[in-house]
């Protein structure tokens, strides 16, 4: 079946340093990406649609300049969380439909776990 | 805006006893899935209900998608230790690819 990868799982930053996270579907074109954050025990909170070729969507109240994603290819987002706080450990994960044949299905990737200390 | 709502939160059985969620959505919706994350791991899907009234069955799980299309419910028969983890209802934002998740439910059980 289908595979998105996610990469890295695990991360510890120090506070005010920056973290990329990729997202790669492995076998499937994806034009469009999610990506997630959820809180132990909690549900998944959209943060923003990640488009191939143009500028993301953000959900309400996820500023944007904190959260920079680019979606250079249609196999790859990323999502970089900049100037880092410890507010900001979470749990992020990335999900990915395919484009063809038009998928119903969310793949999720494994998801990534930041410590911000 | 367009709210999914899932119950129960928590639900704790013995191994062998049924369980039930209960998804609900404040408006109608085209489809609506379900998935399972296991602790420590990521959704995994399940299955997606389309038609008003329907329902699916996948060995010991029933699904069933309302006649209104806005409420949807996953019934689990004679669980077993394997069926541990959080299931999640979803439904697609209106107009949109984006999916809109229910709280979960977090199935723990007791062997």
């Amino acid at each position: 079946g289908a595979v998105v990868s996610q990469h890295p799982s695990r991360v510890i930053c120090k506070s005010g340093t920056s973290v990329k996270i990729e997202c790669r579907s492995l076998d499937f074109q994806a034009t469009t990406m999610f990506w997630y954050r959820q809180f132990p025990k909690k549900s998944l909170m959209l943060m923003a649609t990640s488009n191939e070729g143009s500028k993301a969507t953000y959900e309400q109240g996820v500023e944007k300049d904190k959260f920079l994603i680019n979606h250079a290819s249609l196999t790859l987002s990323t999502l970089t969380v900049t100037s880092a706080h410890p507010e900001d450990s979470s749990f992020y994960i990335c999900s990915a439909r395919a484009d063809d044949p038009p998928g119903t299905e969310a793949f999720f990737g494994q998801g990534t776990r930041l410590t911000v200390v | 805006g367009q709210q999914v709502m899932q119950i129960p939160q928590y639900q704790h059985v013995q191994e062998g006893e049924d369980f039930t969620t209960y998804c609900n959505s404040s408006t109608t919706l085209s489809n609506i899935q379900w998935y399972k994350q296991r602790p420590g791991g990521h959704p995994v899907f399940l299955i997606q209900l389309v038609k008003s009234g329907e329902v699916k069955k996948q060995k010991r799980l029933t699904f069933q998608f309302g006649e209104a299309k806005k409420n949807s419910s996953l019934h689990i028969t004679a669980t077993q230790t394997t069926d541990v983890g959080t299931y999640f209802c979803a439904g697609p934002r209106q107009g949109a690819q984006k999916l809109v998740f229910g709280q979960g439910t977090r199935l723990t059980i007791n062997p």
